[in-house]
């Protein structure tokens, strides 16, 4: 079955420093990847995807590249922000409209001033 | 675009009563909705997958008979937490897709506490 593994958190940052949080899948066929954030007391916010190998996902300087060959989907930002501090969620989704989504256990970034 | 809301978004409630949290998506159409559960610092847990007009397709271990599941309309589902005691104290959150897209938006969360 699909699974999405995160490394163990939490992450303390000072602000500026650059963020690499890692993620590795198993799944089955061609899945799309996704990030999601969730900031303190919201929902998940879709923050970047990508839909096959070799892709690269940006938003808000977060960028992630779809890596078939080590299934990975790491995430990175060169320059992190206090407003960057929330919940990230690695996520697998199988080709199809309205196909589940496979979640990461999340890892909180907490980036002081 | 792509907005979902989930009303309330706190409820307390006692143990025994039963709750209704209401999913929509404001802008666009979803033939099928998500339920998910999510314990503190903890992942996503899907619960249930909710289809317009037919019956919700339930994960394994989710009680279907507890947490009913309607999918009224195109921009409307519901979850009834029936007869709920303190451990079903969650945050349960809802996801739509628009047709043939395959990116889930999510609602805001609903925070459930039972006394």
């Amino acid at each position: 079955g699909n699974s999405v593994t995160q490394m163990e958190g939490p992450v303390t940052l000072s602000e500026e420093a650059f963020l690499t949080i890692n993620c590795t899948y198993t799944a089955t066929g061609y899945p799309s990847l996704f990030w999601y954030v969730q900031y303190p007391g919201e929902g998940l916010q879709l923050l970047l995807k990508a839909t096959k190998a070799d892709d690269k996902g940006s938003n808000k300087g977060f960028e992630a590249t779809y890596r078939k060959e080590t299934t990975s989907f790491h995430l990175e930002k060169g320059s992190v922000q206090v407003s960057d501090s929330a919940v990230y969620f690695c996520a697998l989704q199988n080709t199809g409209a309205n196909s589940k989504l496979t979640f990461g256990k999340g890892i909180t970034l907490s980036v002081r001033p | 675009g792509a907005v979902v809301s989930q009303h309330p978004s706190r409820v307390i409630c006692k143990s025994g009563t039963s709750v209704k949290i209401e999913c929509r998506s404001l802008d666009f159409q979803a033939t099928t909705m998500f339920w998910y559960r999510q314990f503190p610092k903890q992942s996503l847990m899907l619960m249930a997958t909710s289809n317009e007009g037919s019956k919700a397709t339930y994960e394994q271990g989710v009680e279907k008979d507890k947490f009913l599941i309607n999918h009224a309309s195109l921009t409307l589902s519901t979850l009834t937490v029936t007869s709920a005691h303190p451990e079903d104290s969650s945050f349960y959150i809802c996801s739509a897709s628009p047709p043939i897209v395959d990116t889930q938006y999510f609602g805001p969360g609903t925070r459930l506490t039972v006394l």
